[in-house]
C-alpha cells in the first residue's frame, strides 16, 4: 500500500486565490512527521512546512498552512493568495519512527500546480 | 539555515562511464541522505550516509553501483558507476540535524545534480 498518496496529479489556480493540495498517509506509528516540499522546474527541493504527529496546532509558515486531520490521516497543504511563482511540483512526505530525526522520508507522487494570471 | 551545494549541477555522460557527485554543507550535520528522482517521478532514497560508518543502502540500490563516501561532517560524495541511460535522473543530497536551526528534525535538500546518460 502507498504510504503517501497525492491524488491530484495536476491543478490550476487563479492568481491571488487560495488552493488546497491533498495528501493522505498511512502509518501505524504514533510518532511521525509530515513535510511539504516545492520543486520548481530548476529541480531543487524547497522545504515549505512541517507538522509533527503530536503537534496540536496546525502548522503555518507565511502563506502556507497545513490542514492536519490526524483521525483521517490527511495533511493537506493550503496556499493562500497564489502567486505566479508558486507554479511548481509539490511533494508531501512522511517520516516514521519513534525518533523522527535520522529516518528516511517517504514521498508522495507529487502535484503539479499551475497558477494562471 | 545551512547552505547545501552540489557539484556538478548537471552533466551529460556516456554509457559505461562513472560520475562522482559532491555534496557540501557549510555546517556540521549528523545525517546525510542521497535521493534519486527519475524523470517525471517522485524521490526515492538511495542510501543514508553517516560519518565514520558504511552507508546504509535501500532495497534496490547496491554499493557497487552507487558507492558513497562520508569523510567528515560537512561533505559526502555519491558515485554513479558504469552508467546506463536508465541512470538519467536528478540526484539530490539532503541533510538533517542542522546545528542551531530550530527545525532540528527537518530535512533540507541541495540543489540537485541533473544527470543525462547517452
Amino acid at each position: 500500500a502507498q504510504k503517501i498518496t497525492q491524488t491530484q496529479p495536476g491543478m490550476f489556480v487563479q492568481e491571488k486565490e487560495a488552493v488546497t493540495l491533498d495528501c493522505t498517509y498511512d502509518t501505524s506509528d504514533q510518532s511521525y512527521g509530515l513535510f511539504w516540499y516545492k520543486q520548481p522546474s530548476s529541480g531543487e527541493m524547497i522545504f515549505l512546512i512541517y507538522q509533527g504527529s503530536y503537534d496540536e496546532q496546525n502548522a503555518t509558515e507565511g502563506r502556507y498552512s497545513l490542514n492536519f486531520q490526524k483521525a483521517r490521516k490527511s495533511a493537506n497543504l493550503v496556499i493562500s493568495a497564489s502567486q505566479l511563482g508558486d507554479s511548481a511540483m509539490y511533494f508531501c512526505a512522511m517520516r516514521e519512527g519513534r525518533n523522527n530525526a535520522g529516518n528516511m522520508l517517504t514521498f508522495g507522487g507529487g502535484t503539479r500546480l499551475m497558477v494562471k494570471p | 539555515s545551512a547552505v547545501i551545494s552540489q557539484k556538478p549541477s548537471r552533466d551529460i555522460c556516456q554509457r559505461g562511464t562513472s560520475l562522482t557527485i559532491q555534496c557540501q554543507v557549510d555546517s556540521q550535520v549528523t545525517m546525510m541522505f542521497w535521493y534519486r528522482q527519475q524523470p517525471g517521478q517522485s524521490l526515492t532514497l538511495i542510501a543514508t550516509a553517516n560519518q565514520g560508518s558504511e552507508a546504509t543502502y535501500e532495497s534496490g540500490f547496491v554499493i557497487d553501483k552507487f558507492p558513497i563516501s562520508r569523510p567528515n561532517l560537512t561533505f559526502s560524495t555519491l558515485t554513479v558507476s558504469n552508467m546506463s541511460p536508465e541512470d538519467s535522473s536528478i540526484y539530490l543530497c539532503s541533510v538533517e540535524d542542522l546545528q542551531g536551526h530550530p527545525y532540528t528534525d527537518t530535512q533540507y535538500f541541495g540543489p540537485g545534480t541533473r544527470l543525462t546518460v547517452l
